[in-house]
């Protein structure tokens, strides 16, 4: 059973550009957290989804910032006219329900 | 709202040192509280856990207890290795909040051997 699964690694994008970042939940789970980890920071929560809805979007900034479970395939953080101050480590994490939550390995951004 | 606060680090040990990592808390009614590890390039790994007061998540020789008294949740470990250099966070979850977490600062252990 693979685990969370987040790609790419690393994006490196330059400023106005867009930049999309999937995760892929472990097999079973309906539930997707998505963080983020500013250099020498704690992960902040953002978004949390289940398929085809979001829960609770009150991490999330109000512009530029987007996120979707669709039925079928990945989650995608999608982030319009990126800054610097977007770069940064983004983290996905599934559950089933209420239950542990696994996290990925993370998308490294870095807006040049 | 809801905070975490723990230690700032590094931490350098040597092997076999005792550790402790301090975390303490802030939210209304009564959180679940974890400890996670991160290893280098990695994601967050589950390291413990406990959900009501007094009780002790342990793993790996890792122990934390949930201290209402003093909405503390330390992380100890009698005897550290290298390999568990790493960054260690502190999170809580509020009652009824799923998975939505909120995490500490982060402290970065090293242990020299």
């Amino acid at each position: 059973n693979a685990g969370v699964m987040q790609n790419p690694r690393h994006l490196v994008r330059r400023r106005g550009q867009e930049a999309r970042l999937r995760c892929s939940p472990m097999k079973g789970h309906s539930h997707v957290y998505w963080y983020r980890q500013l250099p020498e920071e704690g992960l902040k929560f953002m978004v949390y989804l289940q398929k085809e809805n979001i829960i609770d979007e009150s991490g999330m900034p109000k512009e530029r910032f987007s996120a979707e479970f669709p039925k079928e395939g990945p989650s995608i953080l999608r982030i319009q006219q990126v800054v610097r101050g977007d770069s940064a480590a983004y983290f996905c994490a599934s559950s089933q329900g209420r239950h542990e939550a696994f996290f990925g390995q993370g998308t490294r951004l870095t807006v040049v | 709202g809801d905070s975490v606060t723990q230690m700032e680090g590094p931490v350098t040990l040597s092997e076999e040192a005792f550790l402790t990592i301090n975390c303490t808390y802030t939210a209304t009614g009564y959180p679940s509280l974890f400890w996670y590890v991160q290893y280098p390039g990695e994601g967050l790994q589950l390291l413990l856990k406990a959900t009501k007061a007094d009780d002790k998540g342990s793993n790996k020789g890792f122990e934390a207890t949930y201290r209402k008294e003093t909405t503390s949740f330390h992380l100890e470990k009698g005897s550290v290795q290298v390999s568990d250099s790493a960054v260690y966070f502190c999170a809580l979850s509020a009652n009824n909040a799923g998975n939505m977490l909120t995490f500490g600062g982060g402290t970065r252990l090293m242990v020299k051997p």
